[in-house]
């Protein structure tokens, strides 16, 4: 069994500042996490993904994220906010599974990032 | 462009009316999917296709079906639409089925009155 928690439903900071998005996870596997962002009437979009290799991911935009183990987190964060940051962020682990396509994704329930100007 | 293409973007439907979701993807991806997402919770995978005329249940099956009978499309069809079934469809395809990214279309904003 795997689950996604995104502490916070909803950020904001303003333009310039540094930008931080929680997601916890537990899995039964050892497990691989994405985050995705979803612009306003947008498809989402892959930001970056962990697969066991390094521990610290770098992904566009200027984004990036920590696999902490013993935390089970998988935070996301970027230096400094731009107001095109604005949008909903998602945090998915993926595990193998014979359903499914032979992966099973948990999405988070999201967090809106807003940007204040 | 490359990516997912998905029509309507946009439908309304009366209760028991049907409809068809088309997605189409030009990346020549093994695999599709459909994923259904409502206020409050992540996406939910309703069906998905692992090739070419292959089809399968996802974690909320009921009240769609699929169809894949070409490789680049992938069709999510409701026999007779529910309020309950309003919401935003994705589809999504994927080359491998594991680990190597998604890539999503835009959505397809249904409401079912």
């Amino acid at each position: 069994a795997q689950s996604v928690t995104q502490l916070d439903s909803h950020v904001s900071v303003s333009e310039g500042t540094p930008v931080l998005l929680r997601c916890n996870y537990s899995s039964s596997y050892s497990p691989s996490l994405f985050w995705y962002v979803q612009h306003p009437n947008k498809g989402l979009q892959l930001l970056l993904k962990y697969t066991s290799a390094a521990t610290l991911v770098k992904g566009i935009n200027g984004f990036e994220a920590e696999f902490k183990k013993s935390e089970t987190s998988f935070h996301l964060t970027k230096p400094s906010a731009h107001m095109s940051d604005a949008a909903e962020y998602f945090c998915v682990v993926s595990a193998p599974s014979p359903n499914f396509g032979n992966e099973k994704l948990t999405f988070g329930t999201g967090t809106r990032l807003t940007i204040i100007p | 462009n490359a990516g997912v293409t998905q029509t309507p973007k946009f439908r309304v439907l009366k209760t028991g009316q049907s409809m068809t979701l088309l997605c189409a993807q030009d990346m020549n991806h093994e695999y599709m999917y459909w994923y259904r997402q409502d206020p409050g919770m992540g996406l939910r995978l309703i069906h998905y296709s692992v090739g070419e005329g292959t089809t399968a249940k996802g974690e909320v099956p009921d009240g769609y079906n699929v169809s894949r009978l070409k490789k680049q499309n992938f069709l999510l069809g409701l026999e007779s639409a529910a309020p309950s079934q309003t919401s935003v469809y994705f589809c999504a395809s994927n080359p491998t089925g594991r680990l190597s990214g998604y890539t999503f279309g835009s959505g397809t904003r249904l409401t079912v009155v």
